[in-house]
């Protein structure tokens, strides 16, 4: 079976810090490596594609990384709208498998 | 601008089943695929599977063939999820999704990823 394994599960840390979150793949995906925020009762909403393409309206401290197996996603200085769940999806296959999410909280 | 509007919320008894429908505007229904998405309380994101709006074509999760049946009605540009056999956790929010980049022709989106979302839609399984 296809596995995203996402770290860590969640994650506390404060206002300014470096967070690293990294998701790896049971198989080589190429680029294939979406990221998405959710935050509680709403739908997700995509910030990453192709690993690394972020759209427009994703601040700039947000980054992702990574292609093969290993990806990650950094914010680079955290602020509390940060505070969410955030998930890999691998696609461009079934099944587009997610992975396990990590929540962010704010110190 | 793109909308994915979704039914209301549902409460089933296990064994029965749910239909849960998917708006579609903004756009010209058949150029994406609809994906489904669910989400248990308190749990991750769990895909479900994918119609082609244009011929029709399905895709479904291994975990859920067999139960599911996706369907679509172009004339009223809205995609359908039906679960069947409802069991206790099958008792999740329900999303539908599409992807909104280029396509040159006939039905983009396949294998996503999903740029838009509708709202959800709650299934809750209980007797």
């Amino acid at each position: 079976d296809f596995q995203m394994i996402q770290s860590p599960s969640s994650l506390s840390a404060s206002v300014g810090d470096r967070v690293t979150i990294t998701c790896r793949a049971s198989q080589d995906i190429a680029n294939n490596l979406a990221w998405y925020e959710q935050t509680p009762g709403r739908a997700p909403r995509i910030l990453i594609y192709g690993a690394s393409i972020s759209h427009s309206y994703v601040p700039s401290r947000f980054a992702g990384s990574g292609s093969g197996t290993d990806f990650t996603l950094t914010i680079s200085s955290l602020k509390p709208e940060d505070a969410a769940t955030y998930y890999c999806q691998r696609y461009s296959g079934a099944p587009l498998t997610f992975g396990g999410g990590t929540k962010v909280e704010i110190k | 601008q793109v909308h994915l509007v979704q039914s209301g919320a549902e409460v089933k008894a296990p064994g029965a089943s749910v239909k849960v429908s998917c708006k579609a505007s903004g756009y010209n229904f058949p150029t994406y695929a609809i994906h489904w998405v669910r989400q248990a309380p308190g749990q991750g994101l769990d895909w479900v599977g994918w119609i082609n709006t244009g011929n029709g074509d399905t895709r479904y999760s291994q975990r859920l063939q067999g139960r599911i049946i996706l369907t679509r009605d172009t004339s009223a540009s809205t995609a359908y999820m039906e679960l069947s056999s409802l069991r206790s956790d099958d008792t999740a929010v329900y999303y539908c999704a599409i992807w909104g980049g280029y396509c040159a022709s006939g039905t983009c989106g396949t294998g996503g990823p999903f740029d838009y979302w509708g709202q959800g839609t709650l299934v809750t399984v209980s007797s």
